[in-house]
């Protein structure tokens, strides 16, 4: 999974917290995708986000979830006052634009635990 | 609304046989199809696609099938080697350019050696 990097790996916080998420798209990648795995679940698409721009937040929850990709810099996703439930894995994944044939490439994770 | 489903959670195979890996989808108005392999602690590394133009495609040791009108895919791996042991999603999207994929639950393979 060289490539796309997320940090931190591991990151526990208490209810009500806020946790940030950041992920370094693949070099030439302009496009970045998160996605959270639950525990004996699949990955849930989450956002879609290209430089500057927030094209598909459908898939993350109105409240307390947010993500930005901004102009310099990784992508952050960012959730306050985190809850129980927000304990997983969120997957960053990169692209270089949308064409056909072109599979996203994903990040090692980041491990949410909530106290 | 689970929309692509991976029946068997697990799957064992001696090494040197053939690992089949099944999966199902509901949604008619997906036409792209990826597998996904994961170690523990690390991301999906992509394995091999398929379009709904075709009914298969090899790469190597691994080969996918498609069965549109049973909406019903398949990835064989030939012969499974020790380090094939790891979990294995299928995924899809509605659009070859769409960036939602959809995954299934997934199937963990475990290769005896």
């Amino acid at each position: 999974n060289a490539g796309v990097m997320q940090n931190p790996r591991h990151l526990v916080r208490r209810r009500g917290q806020e946790a940030r998420l950041r992920c370094s798209p693949m070099k030439g990648h302009s496009h970045v995708y998160w996605y959270r795995q639950l525990p004996e679940e699949g990955l849930k698409f989450m956002v879609y986000l290209q430089k500057e721009n927030i094209i598909d937040e459908s898939g993350m929850p109105k409240e307390r979830f947010s993500a930005e990709f901004p102009k310099e810099g990784p992508s952050i996703l960012r959730i306050q006052q985190v809850v129980r439930g927000d304990s997983a894995a969120y997957f960053c994944a990169s692209s270089p634009r949308q064409v056909v044939n072109q599979p996203q490439h994903f990040g090692d994770g980041t491990r949410l635990s909530i106290l | 609304d689970q929309q692509v489903k991976q029946n068997s959670p697990s799957l064992s195979v001696q090494e040197g046989r053939i690992s089949i890996l099944n999966c199902d989808y509901t949604n008619s108005m997906f036409d792209y199809f990826l597998w996904y392999k994961k170690y523990p602690a690390e991301g999906p590394t992509f394995l091999i696609s398929i379009s709904s133009i075709k009914d298969k495609n090899e790469d190597g040791r691994f080969t996918v099938f498609l069965n549109k009108s049973a909406k019903h895919l398949s990835l064989h791996i030939v012969p499974s080697q020790p380090g094939d042991s790891a979990v294995y999603f299928c995924a899809a999207s509605a659009d070859s350019n769409d960036y939602k994929l959809s995954f299934g639950a997934g199937t963990t393979v475990t290769v005896r050696a």
